[in-house]
């Protein structure tokens, strides 16, 4: 089975400083989607950004940029000019494109917190 | 004009007791699913519907049964309630296939058992 690792329980950025958080993911297919979803305190859960695994291009939208990383099979997130909305947990996820494809992994999360 | 709408966004209740919580979508999506955050904020999938029809189905005990009515609702009922089923129950919806296939999430349902 697919397995999603975030390492990072609890990161900490300064206001207007640059943060990355790390994503490693496990699998066998060559075809797949990657997720990264923020969650504040009010719990909702929404998308951040993805990646199409067969795009080299890395994804970015806005101050949130990835760095795929297939063969090392690694899918990081860069916040640059953090702001203090920012702080939440944030999941990366993984779904296949062919097979299961309707069943999403995710990670453990990482709680970003930001200082003013 | 909310998109992924769950209902009771609160439930405390005593061991024993049958709840259910209410999902509705307003996507027009094919695939709704369930899933279990724990204290810990692991988030596990517990199952999924598409067009009505139960696709996943993860390793969780028979009290939990979903029931889709049309594809536009996913309901989760759960009998004699136990502690261990404390947790945020969130009901998602994606449109199945393709690029998009992109889950939207609904706010979460926290269920508290005393």
């Amino acid at each position: 089975a697919q397995t999603v690792t975030q390492s990072q329980p609890e990161m900490s950025v300064q206001e207007a400083e640059t943060v990355t958080l790390s994503c490693t993911y496990d699998t066998s297919e060559s075809d797949y989607y990657l997720f990264w979803y923020k969650q504040p305190p009010s719990r909702q859960m929404i998308l951040v950004i993805r990646q199409e695994a067969y795009k080299q291009q890395n994804a970015t939208e806005n101050r949130f940029s990835v760095n795929f990383q297939k063969a090392a099979k690694s899918f990081s997130l860069k916040i640059s000019d953090s702001q203090l909305g920012d702080a939440a947990m944030y999941f990366c996820a993984y779904r296949s494109s062919k097979y299961n494809f309707n069943k999403f992994y995710f990670g453990s999360g990482t709680k970003l917190n930001v200082k003013p | 004009d909310t998109a992924v709408s769950q209902t009771p966004k609160y439930l405390v209740t005593q061991m024993g007791n049958d709840k259910s919580i209410k999902c509705e979508q307003n996507l027009g999506h094919d695939t709704m699913y369930w899933y279990k955050q724990d204290s810990k904020k692991f988030l596990k999938i517990m199952f999924s519907y598409n067009n009505k029809e139960l696709i996943i189905n993860e390793t969780v005990p028979n009290r939990f049964s979903p029931k889709s009515p049309d594809k536009a609702h996913l309901n989760l009922h759960i009998n004699s309630l136990e502690l261990g089923d404390s947790a945020v129950y969130f009901c998602a919806s994606s449109p199945g296939v393709g690029s998009k296939n992109i889950q939207y999430f609904g706010a979460g349902t926290r269920l508290s058992v005393l």
